[in-house]
C-alpha cells in the first residue's frame, strides 16, 4: 500500500510557539490531503482538507488563521499551528489519497503527537 | 456521507474468526464502504473497501449484504495484534471525498 510519513512524530512546546507539522506521501502524488485531529478517547475529527496549490478547506468551528496550512507540492503538506496554547494538544493525523476511478483511497501517516506546555 | 453503526466492542480469541458487524442502513448507490483499524497511538491502517461485490485480500475479507444496507469485515485467523478499534464508513468516490470517522468497534483479541 501507499505510504505516508509525517514529521516529528512528537513535539513539546511552550504556550505562545508555532510548531509546524510536515505530511509526505512518499511513494505517490496527492493533489489532495486531509487533516485531522483526535483527543484521548474519542475519534478522529477532520480538521481541513488540503489542495494543492490552493487554499485549504476548513471544517466548521475549525480556526483557519490559526491552523495554517500549506500544500506546496504534490507530495508535500504542512499544518502550522500559530500561538500555540494547552488546549491544543492533541494527536495531529494527516492523510492522502492514492488512486482513481473510484478506487480512491486514503492512506495516513503515523500521527504527531504535540503537547503545549 | 451515510452514517454507519456498529457495536461498541467485541472480544475474539486468537485464532479463531474475527467478524465485525457494520449497518448503514441509509447508503447511496455511489457510497463505497470502507474498513479502516486504528492501533494504540497510530494512524488508522486501511484494511479493504467495496461498493456491492465482496471483497478478499491479504488482511481480510468484506461481505455486503445485497440490499448494501450493511456488511460484514472478516478476520479469518486473528491474532493478538488486530487488537485494535475498527471503523467502517460510507463515502463516495472522488480524491476529495471526505472520510468520516464513527466511534468504531474496539476488538479485543485474548489467548
Amino acid at each position: 500500500g501507499a505510504v505516508v510519513s509525517q514529521h516529528p512524530s512528537r513535539v513539546i512546546c511552550k504556550s505562545g510557539t508555532s510548531v509546524k507539522i510536515e505530511c509526505r506521501s512518499l511513494d505517490f502524488q496527492a493533489t489532495t490531503m486531509f487533516w485531522y485531529r483526535q483527543f484521548p478517547k474519542q475519534s478522529l475529527m477532520l480538521m481541513a482538507t488540503s489542495n494543492e496549490g490552493s487554499k485549504a478547506t476548513y471544517e466548521q468551528g475549525v480556526e483557519k488563521d490559526k491552523f495554517l496550512i500549506n500544500h506546496a507540492s504534490l507530495t508535500l503538506s504542512t499544518l502550522t499551528v500559530t500561538s500555540a496554547h494547552p488546549e491544543d494538544s492533541s494527536f495531529y493525523i494527516c492523510s492522502a489519497t492514492s488512486g482513481g476511478g473510484g478506487q480512491e483511497t486514503q492512506y495516513f501517516g503515523p500521527g504527531t503527537r504535540l503537547l503545549v506546555l | 456521507d451515510a452514517k454507519t453503526t456498529q457495536p461498541p466492542s467485541m472480544d475474539c480469541a486468537e485464532g479463531r474468526a474475527a467478524n465485525l458487524p457494520c449497518n448503514h442502513s441509509t447508503i447511496s448507490g455511489n457510497e463505497y464502504v470502507y474498513w479502516y483499524r486504528q492501533i494504540h497511538s497510530q494512524g488508522p491502517q486501511y484494511i479493504i473497501h467495496g461498493l456491492k461485490n465482496n471483497e478478499t485480500n491479504e488482511m481480510a475479507s468484506l461481505i455486503i449484504t445485497e440490499d448494501r444496507k450493511s456488511s460484514t469485515l472478516i478476520l479469518p485467523h486473528a491474532t493478538l495484534r488486530d487488537t485494535a478499534v475498527y471503523y467502517c464508513i460510507v463515502r463516495v468516490a472522488g480524491t476529495a471525498s471526505k472520510l468520516t470517522f464513527g466511534t468504531g468497534t474496539r476488538l479485543q483479541v485474548t489467548l
